[in-house]
């Protein structure tokens, strides 16, 4: 298995709150992901990273804010959790051949 | 319509029978995927092709560029088989992936 931590895996906070969740990995990968998915949407992209300090959006970046200050951690915020956050949240990592994507064990997410 | 179109939403089987599912895109792509998600939640990337046919076990995966068409197929299904299977494709463009709605298996003993 690919070296990727997510934490925490399971938070439930209130609306309004700031929220942080973190990915991890080991492998020296240059692309990092992160994913919401919820029932009846799939997987989305909120946020991608394509090396250190260069991060990208995805497709529902809305209230959402990421950083990268190294190549292992790849950071995702919450300013102000809405109940519309509440999803499991997925990281993912690939390198810059084959493109194959790994994933996370996911961060279950409640906002009430 | 959305750009990756997955059939069927559901499927159920009994234990031994062969299973196919499909997948459709609208874009041009690079390489298609599909992943396997347990019901634990945590996903696992089964093939990745970007033309012709893939197998892994029991796992066949074909892809048809032409028809922007993918189908992954399961011979002799187990119980162990039953999971969400996910078809996500890689535009020509770029290094995202945009991903179907998946198709949940359960194979019956």
């Amino acid at each position: 298995d690919a070296g990727i931590t997510q934490s925490p895996r399971h938070k439930v906070t209130e609306t309004g709150t700031p929220v942080t969740l973190r990915c991890h990995q080991t492998e020296n990968h240059r692309y990092m992901y992160w994913y919401r998915q919820d029932p009846g949407h799939g997987l989305r992209l909120i946020h991608y990273s394509y090396g250190v300090k260069d991060t990208d959006k995805g497709e529902v970046s809305d209230g959402y804010s990421v950083s990268r200050s190294k190549t292992e951690d790849f950071l995702l915020t919450l300013e102000s959790a809405t109940s519309s956050q509440t999803s499991v949240y997925f990281c993912a990592i690939s390198g810059t051949s084959g493109y194959e994507q790994y994933f996370g064990p996911g961060t279950r997410l409640t906002v009430t | 319509k959305n750009e990756v179109e997955q059939s069927p939403q559901n499927l159920t089987a009994q234990e031994g029978e062969f299973i196919t599912i499909n997948c459709s895109y609208s874009v041009g792509i690079s390489a298609l995927h599909w992943l396997q998600q347990h019901p634990g939640g945590g996903i696992v990337s089964l093939f990745m092709l970007s033309s012709g046919k893939k197998k892994h076990g029991r796992l066949i995966a074909t892809i048809n560029i032409q028809e922007k068409h993918s189908s992954l197929h399961i011979t002799a299904s187990h119980p162990r088989d039953s999971a969400v299977y996910i078809c996500a494709v890689r535009s020509s463009a770029g290094n995202k992936l945009t991903f179907g709605g998946g198709t949940r298996v359960l194979v019956k003993p």
